[in-house]
């Protein structure tokens, strides 16, 4: 049971390049996550999901697309890569259905920059 | 939307002090974690509290929802304590974790 699974950890791109962060979970869990967290910040949500077929924006979606095709991934795709972007991304997914909150867990991270 | 206010922003520490860590939310919240992000920035899954006191070794939290605060206890710390703390409240409504700023905790030994 690996849980949440981020790749790659670390990538370097050039302004205006484009990349998808991979994340996967193992969990059977619906809900899915992504954050960004730039430096001394807390975390803010990027676009999340409650299902396959089912995505909506968060806090910042702006630059960003994401697609789920599958309970287990959850992939962030970047367009036209900004420096605005050089980040450390966060994949987290939890369980639950309707109303009911349940713990969020927490992939590793992809530190991106951007130059 | 709901604001998440953290203090101290910074701590530190003598190895083997007590700390408290205050979380202060503005709106109703139905649950409330905590994380500890170790220097090498994972986030590591402390506490899920809606409500109520859980404790778990040196570390305890308590959350009064009613009084929209939390408050994380560290006794005896350690120097592997080090790293940034956050609370992340869901609000009523939403189904979305909304991270405070932190804090940041320097244990010295």
């Amino acid at each position: 049971n690996a849980g949440v699974t981020q790749t790659p950890k670390f990538r370097i791109l050039k302004i205006g390049q484009s990349m998808t962060l991979q994340c996967a979970q193992d969990m059977n869990h619906n809900y899915m996550y992504w954050y960004r967290q730039d430096p001394g910040m807390g975390l803010k949500l990027i676009y999340y999901s409650v299902g396959a077929g089912i995505t909506d924006k968060g806090e910042v979606p702006n630059g960003y697309n994401v697609s789920r095709s599958t309970t287990e991934d959850f992939p962030l795709r970047l367009e036209l890569a900004a420096p605005s972007q050089t980040s450390v991304y966060f994949c987290a997914s939890r369980t639950g259905t309707g109303g009911e909150y349940t713990e969020a867990f927490f992939g590793q991270g992809t530190r991106l920059t951007v130059v | 939307g709901i604001q998440v206010e953290q203090s101290p922003p910074d701590l530190i520490l003598q190895e083997g002090a007590n700390s408290t860590l205050r979380c202060n939310f503005s709106d109703s919240v139905n649950n409330l974690q905590w994380f500890h992000q170790n220097p090498w920035g994972q986030l590591i899954n402390l506490f899920y509290i809606p409500s109520g006191t859980k404790q778990n070794g040196r570390l305890s939290a308590t959350t009064v929802a009613t009084e929209r605060y939390s408050l994380l206890y560290i006794s005896s710390s350690q120097t592997t304590d080090s790293g940034v703390y956050f609370c992340a409240p869901r609000p009523r409504g939403f189904q979305k974790l909304v991270f405070g700023t932190g804090t940041r905790l320097l244990v010295s030994p």
